[in-house]
């Protein structure tokens, strides 16, 4: 059972652009996480998604941020107009769903913002 | 959610048993204690996770007091590849709930 997938692992866009992480639960995991870490500081929520819904998306920005994880393919974290305060490390999360479930973290996307 | 509050870094020898305390003064009846931890360049992995006195599993030690104001992972005989950073969190840690991660404590093994 292959573990969470993120990618790119590494993603370089210049201010403006847009940048989109994509990230593939473990099989049998309905439910997803993202997290954004700056340097040397801990991971910080920003949404969590079930299947086609947006469960708690109270730690994501209200502009330019957005997040999707659709009834079929990988989960879609996509942050417009880049700036450069953007610039750090993102990372999916998966679990079964239920209370009694761990979360499972992929192994991030490092998005550099020139 | 409780706050906590680690040591932001710690230096070990190798083979010595290395304990990391962690306090959450305000934490809640409901609250469990989980300790993950973060190789470079990776994702946190989960530990072990607690309510009270002591559990242990294959990896690590937890420590909890009577008062679960505070707790402790004890890593025993520690080696290079446990230089990481190990984050403390407290809350209803389970697979609908989103995480709260502090800055952690960066742990740094040295031959």
């Amino acid at each position: 059972n292959a573990g969470v997938m993120q990618n790119p692992r590494h993603l370089v866009r210049r201010r403006g652009q847009e940048a989109r992480l994509r990230c593939s639960p473990m099989k049998g995991h309905s439910h997803v996480y993202w997290y954004r870490q700056l340097p040397e500081e801990g991971l910080k929520f920003m949404v969590y998604l079930q299947k086609e819904n947006i469960i708690d998306e109270s730690g994501m920005p209200k502009e330019r941020f957005s997040a999707e994880f659709p009834k079929e393919g990988p989960s879609i974290l996509r942050i417009q107009q880049v700036v450069r305060g953007d610039s750090a490390a993102y990372f999916c999360a998966s679990s079964p769903g239920t209370m009694d479930d761990e979360q499972f973290f992929g192994p991030g996307t490092r998005l550099t913002v020139l | 959610l409780a706050k906590t509050t680690q040591p932001i870094s710690m230096d070990s020898y190798e083979g010595q048993e290395v304990n990391i305390t962690c306090s959450h003064n305000n934490i809640a009846t409901n609250d469990y204690i989980t300790w993950y931890q973060q190789f470079p360049s990776q994702g946190p992995r989960f530990i072990i996770q607690g309510y009270k006195t002591k559990v242990t599993n294959e990896v690590a030690s937890l420590f909890i007091p009577a008062d679960r104001k505070s707790s402790t992972l004890s890593l025993p005989r520690v080696s290079l590849s446990d230089t990481a950073v190990y984050y403390c969190l407290v809350g209803w840690n389970s697979g609908n709930t989103p995480l709260v991660f502090g800055k952690g404590t960066r742990l740094s093994v040295i031959a």
